[in-house]
């Protein structure tokens, strides 16, 4: 398994305050991606990464913004968290764009 | 806009039972068809499919892909209760991303 960390695992936040997901990688994968997932929707891209500094949006990009300042961390973060962003979030990297991704543990936010 | 539909949503079946689960997709420039398995955790990889006619099988699971009808199957013989997941399909087409299915929600009982 490609060694991806996701922190944190859970997380309760209020409405209005800001959030960072971080995801960590080990594998030198050049793809990573987020996720959110909720009832019925399965897996739903937010954003992308296909390099250092390079990101394009996925689905459902609205309210949310990523970086990527190193090939082996990409962070999402939410500006101001809202209670339609309350819902597991997967990152996945892959060393080929269309093939097999990898898949973090998930973080479980709640936002009140 | 790109979708992909998998049916049924859910499915009961009893150990033995042989299934099939489906995956049908609307896709610009298709690229590839994936198959995950998700129990109560992250998804794990099955199958990759790009080509049309062409099995892929691994132990009681196997898919096969048809890029004329649009459409992929899953199918697990002789299920056992460990089989029961979710089954998540993926397409991936015209952008660096992939498009998921809701997913099946495949039961076993013994």
């Amino acid at each position: 398994d490609a060694g991806i960390t996701q922190s944190p695992r859970h997380k309760v936040t209020e409405t209005g305050t800001p959030v960072t997901l971080r995801c960590h990688q080990t594998e030198n994968h050049r793809y990573m991606y987020w996720y959110r997932q909720d009832p019925g929707h399965g897996l739903r891209l937010i954003h992308y990464s296909y390099g250092v500094k390079d990101t394009d949006k996925g689905e459902v990009s609205d309210g949310y913004s990523v970086s990527r300042s190193k090939t082996e961390d990409f962070l999402l973060t939410l500006e101001s968290a809202t209670s339609s962003q309350t819902s597991v979030y997967f990152c996945a990297t892959g060393e080929w764009t269309y093939n097999e991704q990898f898949f973090g543990p998930g973080t479980r936010l709640t936002v009140l | 806009e790109d979708k992909v539909v998998q049916s049924p949503l859910s499915l009961v079946v009893h150990e033995g039972d042989t299934v099939t689960l489906n995956c049908s997709y609307e896709v610009t420039n298709f690229r590839s068809l994936l198959w995950y398995k998700q129990e109560k955790k992250a998804p794990t990889f099955l199958f990759m499919l790009t080509s049309s006619g062409i099995e892929k099988k691994s132990g009681r699971l196997s898919s096969i892909l048809d890029k004329k009808e649009l459409f992929s199957i899953l199918n697990i013989t002789a299920t056992q209760t460990g089989d029961s997941a979710v089954y998540l399909c993926a397409v991936g087409g015209n952008n660096n991303d992939m498009r998921f299915g809701a997913g099946t929600r495949l039961t076993v009982k013994p």
